[in-house]
């Protein structure tokens, strides 16, 4: 069975640091993996995914991720925040043995402070 | 592209009625999904569809909960004789078939508050 684990429910960085937000899953096949960003009242955004290929994945608003194998891990990392960024994080993860069905951690809130 | 739509999106209602959301995803999407999500929680898999057929069903997804997608486009979700557990954010997303890994495009979601 899938599963998603965000072990952080909360993370705080000055604006203008390096910011990550882990995640670790758990999948029968191969991994499908995703970040997405929730701000206040609005629907999940789509940052990145990986699916195969390069580890390092860039995506939207200049974060990226890297896919580690043998850690089962998709951190989500940007070199510099900004307080915009300040919103609500998931990673989500679905695999390859014929189900579509995606698996979202809890969520990570991250607060970017000026 | 106009992106997923959802409506209405806020749904206050009494335990006991029935209530009923649309989702339209983008237009060129042939695949749909159902999600919901609580407070504190990510979205968690209800349901999902490729075109009209409805091809996967969560154990969430009670028997008071029924959704369709009619022509293979929007999809309504409609939830019998709500109950107070029923109050949360219903997700809609969609998506463009494709090797399975598709990324999925979400709406803004209906708040479903029961009294």
């Amino acid at each position: 069975a899938q599963s998603v684990a965000q072990p952080e429910d909360q993370v705080n960085v000055a604006e203008g640091n390096p910011l990550t937000v882990k995640c670790t899953y758990s999948v029968s096949g191969n991994p499908y993996l995703f970040w997405y960003v929730q701000y206040p009242n609005r629907g999940l955004q789509f940052l990145l995914k990986y699916i195969t290929g390069d580890n390092l994945v860039k995506g939207s608003y200049g974060f990226e991720a890297e896919f580690n194998k043998s850690q089962t891990s998709f951190h989500l990392k940007k070199p510099s925040a900004l307080v915009s960024d300040s919103a609500l994080y998931f990673c989500a993860v679905s695999d390859n043995t014929g189900g579509f069905k995606t698996i979202f951690g809890a969520g990570t809130r991250l607060f970017v402070k000026a | 592209d106009t992106g997923v739509s959802q409506d209405p999106r806020h749904k206050i209602t009494k335990r006991g009625q029935n209530v009923t959301f649309r989702c339209d995803p983008i237009s060129e999407h042939n695949r749909l999904y159902w999600y919901r999500q609580t407070l504190g929680q990510g979205p968690e898999f209800l349901t999902y569809f490729q075109n009209e057929a409805q091809l996967e069903k969560s154990r969430l997804l009670s028997d008071r909960f029924s959704a369709e997608r009619p022509k293979g486009s929007f999809s309504t979700l409609e939830i019998q004789r709500t109950e107070q557990g029923d109050s949360a954010m219903y997700l809609c997303a969609s998506s463009l078939a494709g090797t399975g890994s598709e990324t999925q495009y979400f709406g803004p979601g209906t708040r479903l508050l029961v009294l």
